[in-house]
């Protein structure tokens, strides 16, 4: 069935550097989503991408989608305390609509 | 949020004993869907309902069953529980087309003795 890979699986970043998780499937997505959880919360939706190549920013976060659309990533410019979490991708394949797989997740943790 | 309650938000059980779950919406959307989140695994389905009466089966419905006899109910039953089953399960729901985003429940930690 459909794998979506996440990494890197934990980060830890001073405050103020930048942050990077990438997130890779064994098929190709139709649109691919991204959530993140707070510490003890439940996962919250942040965008969805769904053409081939698209680019998408919410202030200092920077979501791609690969051209074949079978890769993603999630960049964050100048972290701060509030970026911590995990961070999940998550997918469609073109074969099972109702089915969002989710990739493993990246913790994210900011030191002050 | 969306309005979505999950019941009990924590659970402990004994290997064996049957176990439900419960979800609640007030948004009157179409689908539901039950997650259980573990560490290294992420979100993996479990079971999905498009429709009361109407359910099919997610990557990890083995030992689960569901039940939704009403749109605004999505019950997760674990007929008997085993360790494995230890986890926190989210419930989710969607409105409008397919790939819409998900709004998750608060969860429920549930922990088999």
């Amino acid at each position: 069935g459909q794998q979506v890979m996440q990494i890197p699986q934990y980060q830890h970043v001073q405050e103020g550097e930048d942050f990077t998780t990438y997130c890779n499937s064994s098929t190709t997505l139709s649109n691919i989503q991204w959530y993140k959880q707070r510490p003890g919360g439940h996962p919250v939706f942040l965008i969805q991408l769904v053409k081939s190549g698209e680019v998408k920013k919410q202030k200092r976060l920077t979501f791609q989608f690969g051209e074949a659309k079978k890769n993603s990533s999630l960049h964050i410019t100048a972290t701060q305390t509030t970026d911590v979490g995990t961070y999940f991708c998550a997918g469609y394949s073109s074969g099972s609509a109702r089915q969002l797989t989710f990739g493993s997740g990246t913790q994210l943790t900011v030191l002050p | 949020d969306a309005g979505i309650t999950q019941s009990p938000r924590h659970k402990v059980t004994e290997t064996g004993t049957p176990v439900t779950l419960r979800c609640h919406q007030t948004e009157n959307h179409r689908y539901m869907y039950w997650y259980r989140q573990d560490p290294g695994h992420g979100l993996r389905l479990i079971h999905y309902s498009y429709g009361v009466k109407d359910t099919d089966k997610g990557e990890v419905s083995d030992g689960y069953s569901v039940s939704r006899s009403k749109t605004e109910d999505f019950l997760l039953t674990l007929e008997s529980a085993t360790s494995s089953q230890t986890s926190v399960y989210f419930c989710a729901i969607q409105g409008g087309s397919y790939n819409s985003p998900l709004h998750f429940g608060n969860g429920t930690r549930l922990t088999v003795t």
